[in-house]
């Protein structure tokens, strides 16, 4: 079935700096979501990308979908310590299920 | 709280225990989801329900027992479950349909001795 890579697994940043992370697929994609989950806590969605090339911002995060529709991107500018936790990507496996499939995630640890 | 209720939060048994976990949304979703969270893995989809009809099961072992009585509950129970078994077993809820983000409940963290 449909597999979305993830990259980087981890990521530490200071405080301030710029965090990316990236989600790819060998296949086109229907559309993708992506998640946070906070430590200890719960996976919550953050977005829904459907059409090719778009952008979405939501505050200081901004996320893409490629122009092929087989890879997408989360940029948080600035991070600060509550942008702490792991960033997930979820996509529909092929062969027209709508249930999404879930990366590996990326975890973000912001060092103050 | 999210909308999706799950309970216990937390859950010790033995291998030789029935169980239930239990989820419950008043979101006025028709699609409900039971995902199994293990260190180091990825987020492991189980059973789906469409309007209280399982529509997938992940070739889950079936010491795991879904229930879904109507589209606004949704149980798993649990019998002679395995060490490896344990995890953060998390309920979501969907609008059916492609366009629709999940709502995750917090979890039950299971723990099996």
């Amino acid at each position: 079935g449909q597999q979305v890579m993830q990259i980087p697994q981890y990521q530490h940043v200071q405080e301030g700096e710029d965090f990316t992370t990236y989600c790819n697929s060998s296949t086109t994609l229907s559309n993708i979501q992506w998640y946070k989950q906070r430590p200890g806590g719960h996976p919550v969605f953050l977005i829904q990308l459907v059409k090719s090339g778009e952008v979405k911002k939501q505050k200081r995060l901004t996320f893409q979908f490629g122009e092929a529709k087989k890879n997408s991107s989360l940029h948080i500018t600035a991070t600060q310590t509550t942008d702490v936790g792991t960033y997930f990507c979820a996509a529909p496996s092929s062969g027209g299920s709508y249930i999404p499939t879930f990366g590996r995630g990326t975890s973000l640890i912001v060092h103050p | 709280e999210t909308g999706v209720t799950q309970t216990p939060r937390h859950l010790v048994m033995g291998m030789t225990n029935k169980k239930s976990l239990k989820c419950e949304q008043h979101l006025g979703h028709n699609a409900m989801y039971w995902y199994k969270q293990s260190a180091k893995k990825p987020l492991e989809l189980m059973f789906v329900y469409n309007f209280k009809e399982q529509t997938e099961n992940n070739s889950v072992p079936s010491r795991f027992s879904p229930e879904c009585p109507n589209s606004s509950h949704l149980f798993l129970h649990l019998h002679t479950l395995q060490p490896e078994d344990s995890a953060l077993y998390l309920c979501a809820s969907s609008s059916m349909g492609a366009n629709y983000g999940y709502t995750f409940g917090s979890g039950t963290r299971l723990t099996v001795v």
